[in-house]
Formats: C-alpha cells, sequence, structure tokens
C-alpha cells in the first residue's frame, strides 16, 4: 500500500524559505507518467495546489506561488522536497505531499493517495 | 487562476440525497473531463470520492456519483448518512494550469 508522509520544520520566519520533504514508501517514485505534487490549507480556508512533478515528464506550477516555489526530487531516497521562498504569514498551512496517477494530460488526474499534511506556521 | 465555484454550504437529512455543484468555464470544467472530488473531515487529509468526472476509486460507497453538464460538475450523494458530514472539494484540469480547485462546500447532515 503507497504511503506518504510530510516531514519539515514547523516555524519558520518571515522572509526565510520553507522546505518539506515528503517520504513515498509501497511504490516507485519514477515510475513512468506519475505525478508527485504538493498542496496546502491555511488554516479554516480551502485547498490550494501549488505544483506537482513526474520524473519522467515536466513540472507545473501554480501560476501565482511559480515565482518562489521549487519540487525537488531525491529518487534514491524516494522522497520529493518542496522550497518556498521569500515567506509571508499568508504561507501559514497546512501542507499534504499526494500522487497523480497518468493521464493522457499531464498532471490531470486527481490526486488518490495523500499524506496526514504537517502545518507550517510563519511566525518570527 | 480563480477557483472553481462552489456553494458554501449544503444540508440534508439522513436517507436523502444532496448534489453539490461545481461551476467553471470552457477553459476548466466544461473544456476537459478531468474533474475530481474530494472529501475532508475535520483535521484530516482528503480523501478522492470521484475522478474523471463520473469514476469511482476502489472502496468509495457507490452513493457517491458524479456527473458534469456544460461547464458544471455536480457531486451527488444518496441516501445520506451521518458520516457523510464534511467538507467537499471539487477540482479540474484546465487549460493555463494543471489543478485548480473549488472554494469548498460544507456538507451538514441534519
Amino acid at each position: 500500500q503507497l504511503q506518504l508522509q510530510e516531514s519539515g520544520p514547523g516555524l519558520v520566519k518571515p522572509s526565510e524559505t520553507l522546505s518539506l520533504t515528503c517520504i513515498v514508501s509501497g511504490g516507485s517514485i519514477s515510475s513512468s507518467g506519475y505525478y508527485w505534487g504538493w498542496i496546502r490549507q491555511p488554516p479554516g480556508k480551502g485547498l490550494e495546489w501549488i505544483g506537482s512533478f513526474s520524473y519522467s515528464d515536466s513540472s507545473h506550477y501554480s501560476p501565482s506561488l511559480k515565482s518562489r516555489v521549487t519540487i525537488s526530487v531525491d529518487t534514491s531516497k524516494s522522497q520529493f522536497s518542496l522550497k518556498v521562498s521569500s515567506v509571508t504569514a499568508a504561507d501559514t498551512a497546512v501542507y499534504y505531499c499526494a500522487r497523480q496517477p497518468p493521464r493522457k494530460l499531464q498532471a490531470a488526474a486527481g490526486f488518490d493517495y495523500w499524506g496526514q499534511g504537517t502545518l507550517v506556521t510563519v511566525s518570527s | 487562476q480563480s477557483a472553481l465555484t462552489q456553494p458554501a454550504s449544503v444540508s440534508g437529512s439522513p436517507g436523502q440525497s444532496i448534489t453539490i455543484s461545481c461551476t467553471g468555464t470552457r477553459s476548466d470544467v466544461g473544456g476537459y473531463n478531468y474533474v475530481s472530488w474530494y472529501q475532508q473531515h475535520p483535521g484530516k487529509a482528503p480523501k478522492l470520492m470521484i475522478y474523471d468526472v463520473t469514476s469511482r476509486p476502489s472502496g468509495v460507497s457507490n452513493r457517491f456519483s458524479g456527473s458534469k453538464s456544460g461547464n458544471t460538475a455536480s457531486l451527488t450523494i444518496s441516501g445520506l448518512q451521518a458520516e457523510d458530514e464534511a467538507d467537499y472539494y471539487c477540482s479540474s484540469y484546465t487549460s493555463s494550469s494543471p489543478v485548480v480547485f473549488g472554494g469548498g462546500t460544507k456538507l451538514t447532515v441534519l
């Protein structure tokens, strides 16, 4: 059974870089066509897609966050990472990692497996 | 880009059927058959309930069904149960970005 687990600091100072890692177990992160994404949810608010990447295809980022976001992968450790630079209080949220199965259009599928989420607070 | 439009809340009594709408444009919901629906209980991760407009993942009750007409997708829950009380989100592929979510709908079982 595929499992995803987020990890990283729960507190980040304003203007610094938020860094999170998602460890994937029970499946291969390099499987062709699969996308691995990050989604966040500010306290009491809705879901916001951050970006998705595929080992075999290109990466895609939310237009509103693209200038501050990087998603990278370490296949040797079966994990992928998220970096958000120049954070503000508006970046305070629960961050989820999740998987998208292959589709004809890149990153078009729904997210079928999710991590439990990790709360990141931006505060000095 | 703008989130898809969902009603803030819907409610129904046990045993009834309810429908949650998700309205977009020809550039997202209306243009592609890649609409998904998620259920989220408080403090929990979202759970995929419907994908590709009408398909149900293994293990999801057949009381949940999805459909689409024009630029509006819908999630219908029949035989409403107390455990269905949760937040529901739609998402769609878009011409400018692979994923956009709706604002979410709170379902209350009376």
